[in-house]
């Protein structure tokens, strides 16, 4: 399954198959980019992020892809797993000196057993 | 477990009530953030410190009032808040770093219902 930038919230896919989200971030100087997995009741929760300088980084089952030029960064996960039924978020940094992120607005992922 | 602990997990309080929100982390981070997240918005940054100093304090209203006694505990004072103040009140920590790129870790947060 797939999902398109943050204008679909929600993304259901089969238990084993592989899970893209994608993410249009907002601002071309940004550098820096986190994904981060939310479940119900807790706090985000680092995945994997990359900087601006590479446009692929892989994690374990995890995969992120930055593209810079249409300023679209995606989330691959294999094999999906029920686990992985979350709120998935981007996040971006492009101020400076400074640590602040700037977060989208997420997408809830499904995974049907 | 992230290393972030918060606590209340949960608050109730009235527009005239007075409380406070605690953040606590043990991983040795020299930057701290708290984070307000509502239902179908992004997070939303409002205050950083960085070695106990605020560097940021993103136009939130003085209703909220933060504290950073040292690098590991930060507060949040809360006094005289509205209904839709109410929301999922997060902290999170960087460790140091160069340029401001460093991972941010979170609590598991404090949901706060005004009423």
């Amino acid at each position: 399954g797939e999902s398109v930038g943050l204008h679909l919230p929600t993304l259901s896919v089969q238990e084993g198959d592989n899970s893209i989200i994608n993410c249009a971030y907002s601002n071309s100087a940004s550098d820096y980019f986190i994904w981060y997995k939310q479940e119900s009741g807790k706090g985000p929760q680092f995945i994997i992020d990359i900087r601006s300088n590479m446009d692929k980084r892989q994690g374990q089952r995890v995969t992120v892809l930055l593209n810079k030029t249409v300023k679209h960064l995606s989330l691959q996960i294999a094999a999906t797993q029920p686990g992985d039924s979350a709120v998935y978020f981007c996040a971006e940094n492009f101020e400076t000196g400074a640590n602040n992120l700037f977060f989208g607005t997420g997408t809830r992922l499904t995974v049907i057993p | 477990e992230t290393g972030v602990t918060q606590t209340p997990r949960h608050l109730v309080m009235g527009m005239t009530n007075k409380k406070s929100l605690k953040c606590e982390q043990h991983l040795g981070h020299n930057a701290m953030y708290w984070y307000k997240q509502s239902a179908k918005k992004p997070l939303e940054l409002m205050f950083v410190y960085n070695f106990k100093e605020q560097t940021e304090n993103n136009s939130v209203p003085s209703r909220f009032s933060p504290e950073c006694p040292n690098s590991s505990h930060l507060f949040l004072h809360l006094h005289t808040l509205q209904p839709e103040d109410s929301a999922l009140y997060l902290c999170a920590s960087s460790p140091p770093g160069q340029g401001g790129r460093e991972t941010q870790y979170f609590g598991p947060g404090t949901r706060l219902l005004v009423l």
